[in-house]
């Protein structure tokens, strides 16, 4: 099974409307932790947005807010009133206990969703 | 600026032509690690590396060779080029092992092997 599934490859948002980007992970782990990353067309890797396993709050980052839903192992990325720089694809990834992943801090990623933000 | 630094940011070649793509971070940063990005598989781990001397593998590392010879500097090198290693390449690091730590990415190296 995919440890990240992001099941919309490519989604269109009016601007200054809000979007939901979903994300499914599977871990047998109890301690683990979520990250979204932007990619614009330039290519580099933007941080975005962190949610650890054990936090009880979604965590949310001036547009950004994660809807986390820990039984059904989701973590969707919330994009408020949309811009036009907001076109980009986006990486959900996953961070496991050093246990279970025998060491090293691994990201596993999803496949990504292709955002466009539309006039 | 904190960041992670990689050379070249484009590089084409041909195969069998040794070369090496380096990184570096000023974080001060235990953690670094490489990924490899191609189109509908997302991002997957080369190697890593959680200080100086330590290196461990990925789940991808075959062709691949790294060290770890400075806290800073985590160069990959590609002994012998295939056109199955053309992909977009990123360095990462985050600041402990261990922990849930953000890690933070690199530019990216678009490397075409001919």
């Amino acid at each position: 099974a995919q440890k990240i599934t992001q099941t919309q490859p490519g989604m269109f948002v009016q601007e200054k409307e809000a979007v939901t980007l979903d994300c499914t992970y599977d871990t047998s782990d109890q301690s683990y932790g979520l990250f979204w990353y932007k990619q614009p067309s330039s290519g580099e890797m933007i941080f975005l947005i962190y949610q650890g396993s054990y936090d009880e709050q979604n965590a949310t980052e001036g547009r950004y807010s994660l809807n986390f839903q820990k039984a059904r192992k989701s973590a969707n990325l919330v994009i408020s009133a949309s811009q036009l720089g907001d076109s980009a694809m986006y990486f959900c990834a996953m961070r496991e206990s050093i246990i279970l992943t025998g060491g090293g801090n691994k990201l596993t990623f999803g496949t990504g969703t292709q955002l466009k933000v539309e006039l | 600026e904190a960041q992670v630094t990689q050379n070249p940011r484009y590089l084409i070649t041909v195969t069998g032509k040794k070369l090496t793509v380096t990184c570096s971070q000023n974080m001060n940063h235990e953690y670094m690690s490489w990924y490899r990005q191609d189109p509908g598989l997302g991002l997957r781990q080369i190697y890593y590396s959680m200080n100086v001397e330590v290196t461990d593998k990925g789940d991808v590392p075959e062709g691949y060779k790294v060290s770890r010879k400075e806290k800073r500097n985590f160069p990959l090198i590609l002994e012998s080029p295939s056109p199955n290693q053309t992909s977009l390449y990123f360095c990462a690091s985050s600041l402990s092992t261990g922990g849930m730590d953000t890690q933070y990415f690199g530019p990216g190296t678009r490397l075409t092997v001919l």
